[in-house]
């Protein structure tokens, strides 16, 4: 399986400011995913990072709220803009091949909205 | 769309025992893939075992294992001689062709306490 870092590991924010997380992975991945995980809640996936081209955003999701680049095989990254307190939660992001749908967890990014 | 079910948001389990953890899904594919992921309060998401739908063997990983009933569309994790490191989320996780784009479908995770 891959190593996969995320950067910052937390961070505490103040509203109307924007914060870039980064996820890193140790070998090329075809996949990468970003999810946003509330307290005591499942993951919600936020958008499929693309290489190369736009991200594709789940329902609910956009890209002037959550833009995300992936600029090569080994890395990509989510920035949460304009955030407001409902902003708070775990930002996860995954890889995966694709082929048997096993996605790997980078360690996640707790942020605290105030 | 594939709907992933678990219906016990809280199990306890005394240490060393055996604890199963339920899970259904909803699909209308033959061939799907099965995950159990467990988060420790570390927050890590770490994939504990997986199941190919055409597998007729139930998958082991050691101390866990699955019980994967196809027409019954149940895949329920057994832990056994359960450690206090056991205690986590786990989320139970669907990935079909139905699921386009390699995207899983997670269930609403089932809370686990160990107890001494």
């Amino acid at each position: 399986s891959a190593v996969i870092s995320q950067k910052p590991s937390r961070d505490i924010c103040q509203r109307g400011t924007s914060l870039t997380i980064q996820c890193q992975v140790d070998s090329q991945v075809t996949m990468m995913f970003w999810y946003r995980q509330q307290p005591g809640q499942s993951l919600t996936l936020i958008a499929t990072a693309n290489q190369g081209s736009e991200a594709t955003y789940e329902s609910g999701f956009v890209i002037d709220k959550f833009p995300i680049s992936r600029p090569n095989l080994t890395f990509s990254t989510l920035t949460v803009s304009n955030m407001s307190p409902e902003d708070s939660s775990i930002y996860l992001c995954s890889v995966g091949q694709g082929i048997s749908y096993e996605q790997y967890f980078g360690p996640g990014t707790r942020l605290t909205v105030t | 769309a594939q709907t992933v079910t678990q219906s016990q948001p809280e199990m306890s389990v005394q240490e060393a025992e055996t604890v199963t953890l339920s899970c259904t899904y909803d699909t209308s594919e033959s061939d799907y893939y099965l995950f159990w992921y467990k988060q420790p309060p570390s927050r890590q998401m770490i994939l504990v075992i997986r199941q190919e739908a055409y597998k007729q063997q139930n998958a082991t990983e050691n101390r866990f294992s699955v019980n994967f009933q196809k027409a019954a569309k149940s895949f329920s994790l057994k832990i056994s001689d359960s450690q206090l490191g056991d205690a986590a989320m786990y989320f139970c996780a669907y990935g079909g062709q139905e699921t386009s784009g390699s995207r899983l479908t997670f269930g609403e995770g089932t809370q686990l306490t160990v107890n001494p």
